[in-house]
């Protein structure tokens, strides 16, 4: 079935570097995606999110870029911290009333 | 509380017995999600309750998987005659509007589950 689906599963930086995570969707309805970010043993807290009328959305220090062209998603993440360590979740949506669908997500690694 | 309450926080259950997880979703929030994370996986989507609709049960995997909420509010999940593939976290989100927002659904810290 049509899903969302990432690229790189671990990504190592070093702290001050810019980071980017991405995503690949399949399912061209999808109009509304979001990027999660989940610490250990926490539930998943919400980083930006943008819909299918835009193609770039930028937040503090996060970047969110769309390529509905190539269906691409990804997530920029600017003079990266340790704090930033974390499992990062691209999630896309239908029409605003049915559930999110989310991919595997990236393993982001900040070293000092 | 402020967020969203799930427990037990962690469960180890034997292979055939049923668990009954429980969520408390933020006071006010009509929306309520149940997700599934498998270890290094995403999540999962089970089971979304709106308001008085009748929830979307779509995303259960099998009949022993069933939820409730009563009164608009508290959750329970209910896994019958458990299997070591139930084995994850279950992850409970809420949100006080219809339209899906990402800045407007909230987390649990989820609900580990480990059937031995």
């Amino acid at each position: 079935g049509e899903s969302v689906g990432l690229h790189l599963p671990t990504l190592s930086v070093q702290e001050g570097d810019n980071s980017i995570i991405n995503c690949a969707y399949s399912n061209s309805a999808s109009d509304y995606f979001i990027w999660y970010k989940q610490e250990s043993g926490k539930g998943p807290q919400f980083i930006i999110d943008i819909r299918s009328n835009m193609d770039k959305r930028q937040g503090q220090r996060v970047t969110v870029l769309l390529n509905k062209t190539v269906k691409h998603l990804s997530l920029q993440i600017a003079a990266t911290q340790p704090g930033d360590s974390a499992v990062y979740f691209c999630a896309e949506n239908i029409g605003g009333y049915s559930t999110l669908t989310f991919g595997k997500g990236t393993m982001l690694l900040v070293s000092p | 509380g402020a967020g969203v309450s799930q427990s037990p926080s962690n469960k180890v259950t034997e292979k055939g017995k049923d668990v009954e997880l429980r969520c408390d979703p933020i006071s006010g929030h009509t929306a309520l999600y149940w997700y599934r994370q498998s270890l290094g996986q995403g999540l999962e989507f089970l089971i979304y309750f709106q308001g008085n609709s009748a929830p979307d049960k779509s995303g259960l995997p099998s009949d022993r998987f069933s939820a409730e909420r009563t009164g608009g509010s508290v959750s329970t999940l209910t896994i019958q005659r458990t299997q070591q593939e139930d084995s994850a976290v279950y992850l409970c989100a809420s949100s006080r509007v219809q339209e899906v927002s990402g800045n407007t659904i909230y987390f649990g810290e989820g609900s580990w589950l480990t059937v031995v």
